[in-house]
């Protein structure tokens, strides 16, 4: 069965620090995507990126980066020199290969970054 | 400007008493879906549209409904609510299937007594 774990809670750390959100699915399909979502304190829910799992490369975007590793089963969210404004709830979502069309996420990591 | 409505906001109500959320989108997309969050179970699909007329359950469905009728609406009925339903509900649209990033609505926090 579809499943993402999103093991860390809340996190907690000071600007300028660097942050890892781990994130580790399971899933039959060999083709699947993988999503990463922020909710910052006002509620929205915000797309970062999409992965597919024939694409193992590493993305980096701007102060974030992706580590995808099919190998362990997971896709992991770095934030480099974290800033007050990066605190949100980040959600790791997984869907698998069109026909089936559902949408699994994960429970969330609330991460705190204290000025 | 592209974007998912969801009305109303905010909800107060009472048990059996039926309702229904709108959600309409605006960006002619295939796909929609409605999700609950709560707290420590993030969030979790109820039901889902690939288009018009074709609708199928999630993984949380007991106690909903939906239609599509439209392209660009999907309501979510609870013909008797429960408390146990009291939650913040988002509807999202994308292009496609679900393998396209879901552009949310603003969330609807419903509060059933």
């Amino acid at each position: 069965a579809q499943k993402v774990t999103q093991a860390q809670t809340e996190i907690s750390v000071v600007e300028k620090e660097d942050v890892t959100l781990d994130c580790v699915y399971e899933t039959r399909d060999t083709t699947y995507y993988l999503f990463w979502y922020k909710q910052p304190p006002s509620g929205e829910l915000v797309f970062l990126i999409r992965r597919n799992s024939f694409d193992e490369q590493n993305e980096i975007s701007g102060r974030y980066s992706w580590n995808f590793q099919k190998s362990t089963s997971s896709f992991n969210f770095t934030i480099t020199a974290s800033q007050v404004v990066d605190s949100a709830v980040y959600f790791c979502a997984l869907s698998e290969a069109p026909g089936t069309y559902k949408y699994i996420f994960g429970t969330g990591t609330r991460l705190k970054v204290l000025a | 400007e592209a974007q998912v409505t969801q009305n109303p906001r905010y909800l107060i109500t009472v048990t059996g008493k039926k309702l229904t959320v709108t959600c309409s989108q605006n960006m002619n997309h295939e796909y929609m879906s409605w999700y609950r969050q709560d707290p420590g179970l993030g969030l979790r699909q109820i039901y889902y549209s690939m288009n018009v007329e074709v609708t199928d359950k999630g993984d949380v469905p007991e106690g909903y409904k939906v239609s599509r009728k439209e392209k660009r609406n999907f309501p979510l009925i609870l013909e008797s609510p429960s408390p146990n339903q009291t939650s913040l509900y988002f509807c999202a649209s994308s292009r496609g299937s679900s393998n396209q990033p879901q552009h949310f609505g603003d969330g609807t926090r419903l509060s059933i007594l």
